[in-house]
C-alpha cells in the first residue's frame, strides 16, 4: 500500500537558518503530494501541494518539488522565523481523496 | 465562511458510554473524512464518505460508526467508549487538498 516516510524530529533551528524536512513516498500511480502544517491546539492546514512530477509547490516562503525519480517531496525554506514553529506533515493523495500521512516533524525555531 | 466546524472541542467520557462527534461543512465538498491523531502515529483514517448516502471504512474503523444523510453533515459515533479511543479527532473535507476542522480532544476514563 501507499506510505510516506518523514524525517524524524524534533528539529530545532535558530531564526534565519535554512530548513529542510525530508519526505519520501511509496505509491502506485501518480498521486498528488502535500505538506500540511499544524500549529499548537489547531487542526492541520494545507501549506503547499504539487500534482505532477517536477511541479514545485510554494507558499509563505516554503517550497517543495515533486521528484518522481527519487520519490521525494522535501520541504525547504531559506530563512525560518519563530512563527514557523509547528508540526509539519507530508502526505500523498489516493482514491476518493483519501490521503496517507507521514508521522509529522516538529520544528522549533529559537530567536 | 466557517469551513469545517467540529463540536465539541473537548469531551471526557467514561468507559462504555456512547457519544456523537459532530462535523459540518459549508463548502459543498463531496469528500469528507474522519481521522484520529495520536502522538507519534500521525493521522489515521477512521471512515470516509464520497457523497451523501455513501460511506466506507478507513484504516481504523472498529468501535466507530458514521452516516452521511446530507452533503453538509458527517457525524462520528462512538458506540461504547474505550480508553484506547482517547485521542484527538479531526473531520476534514477534500477538494484538491484537505480542509480540517479544529478537532475534538476526547478522553476516555
Amino acid at each position: 500500500g501507499d506510505s510516506v516516510t518523514q524525517m524524524e524530529g524534533p528539529v530545532t533551528l535558530s531564526e534565519e537558518a535554512c530548513l529542510t524536512i525530508n519526505c519520501t513516498y511509496t505509491a502506485t500511480g501518480y498521486p498528488s503530494l502535500f505538506w500540511y502544517v499544524q500549529y499548537p491546539g489547531e487542526g492541520l492546514q494545507l501549506l503547499l501541494k504539487a500534482t505532477k512530477a517536477d511541479d514545485k509547490g510554494s507558499n509563505k516562503g516554503f517550497e517543495a518539488t515533486y521528484r518522481k525519480e527519487t520519490t521525494s517531496f522535501h520541504l525547504e525554506k531559506g530563512s525560518v522565523q519563530v512563527s514557523d514553529s509547528a508540526v509539519y506533515f507530508c502526505a500523498l493523495s489516493g482514491e476518493a481523496g483519501k490521503s496517507t500521512f507521514g508521522d509529522g516533524t516538529t520544528l522549533t525555531v529559537k530567536p | 465562511n466557517a469551513g469545517v466546524t467540529q463540536t465539541p472541542k473537548f469531551q471526557v467520557l467514561k468507559t462504555g458510554q456512547s457519544m456523537t462527534l459532530q462535523c459540518a461543512q459549508d463548502m459543498n465538498h463531496k469528500y469528507m473524512s474522519w481521522y484520529r491523531q495520536d502522538p507519534g502515529m500521525g493521522l489515521r483514517l477512521i471512515h470516509y464518505s464520497v457523497g451523501a448516502g455513501i460511506t466506507d471504512q478507513g484504516e481504523v474503523p472498529n468501535g466507530y460508526n458514521v452516516s452521511r444523510s446530507t452533503t453538509e453533515d458527517f457525524p462520528l459515533r462512538l458506540l461504547s467508549a474505550a480508553p484506547s479511543q482517547t485521542s484527538v479527532y479531526f473531520c476534514a473535507t477534500y477538494r484538491g487538498g484537505y480542509t480540517f476542522g479544529s478537532g475534538t480532544r476526547l478522553t476516555v476514563v
